[in-house]
């Protein structure tokens, strides 16, 4: 089942931050996040596992609880370069697929 | 370097027209995916790998086929393609790991548009 995403869509000046929320009605054991530029590929940005293990970028953090089955990205000091669409991804479990949530629209304006 | 590779990067084609899209990774890696992006629905996965000559059904199956002969390449076939195939599609692979903390690699994508 997919996951929820919210906000669906945020518009910030550079500087500002946000937070972008992910959650799902099933057991989490990792969680993954990607960000997807107009006309790009998805690009890795983190991994976040039980236990609150992170792996990932350097300007960005996230949250996962797993009680609440839910993770968050937080993009402080935003620049214009963090517009774009963020994906969170789940994992289903070893050897099953992979879901993505519908994407929150991020927009930097100067 | 490593990268997914995909072919074609555009294709128009016709119904029923029979097309694949081949997708190549250099990283040796297990798990290959595809996926089709539409918008306001994100990334939904057709079709995984979790190593040659095992193939499994992501959540949009219907309509495609893959095979997996080789542990680099993952082919993507419509046998019969229809207008609603019209997307944006990606070919991923990672490592397979049972925590779950292997990284997913995305191809360019194949924007494909079926008349």
């Amino acid at each position: 089942q997919q996951p929820v995403q919210s906000p669906q869509a945020v518009i910030l000046r550079e500087g500002e931050d946000a937070v972008i929320n992910c959650s799902s009605s099933k057991a989490l054991y990792s969680v993954h996040w990607y960000r997807q530029k107009h006309g790009e590929a998805p690009v890795f940005l983190m991994i976040l596992l039980k236990g609150g293990e992170q792996k990932g970028h350097e300007k960005i953090s996230a949250s996962f609880n797993e009680k609440k089955q839910q993770s968050s990205l937080y993009l402080t000091a935003s620049q214009l370069s963090y517009s774009g669409t963020y994906f969170c991804g789940l994992p289903q479990g070893y050897g099953q697929n992979f879901v993505f949530g519908p994407g929150t629209r991020l927009s930097v304006l100067p | 370097e490593a990268q997914v590779t995909q072919n074609p990067r555009y294709l128009i084609t016709v119904t029923g027209k029979k097309l694949t899209v081949t997708c190549s990774q250099n990283m040796n890696h297990e798990y290959m995916s595809w996926y089709r992006q539409d918008p306001g629905l994100g990334l939904r996965q057709i079709y995984y790998s979790m190593n040659v000559e095992v193939t499994d059904k992501g959540d949009v199956p219907e309509g495609y086929k893959v095979s997996r002969k080789e542990k680099r390449n993952f082919p993507l076939i419509l046998e019969s393609p229809s207008p609603n195939q019209t997307s944006l599609y990606f070919c991923a692979s990672r490592t397979s790991d049972s925590r779950g903390t292997d990284t997913q690699y995305f191809g360019p994508g194949t924007r494909l548009t079926v008349l």
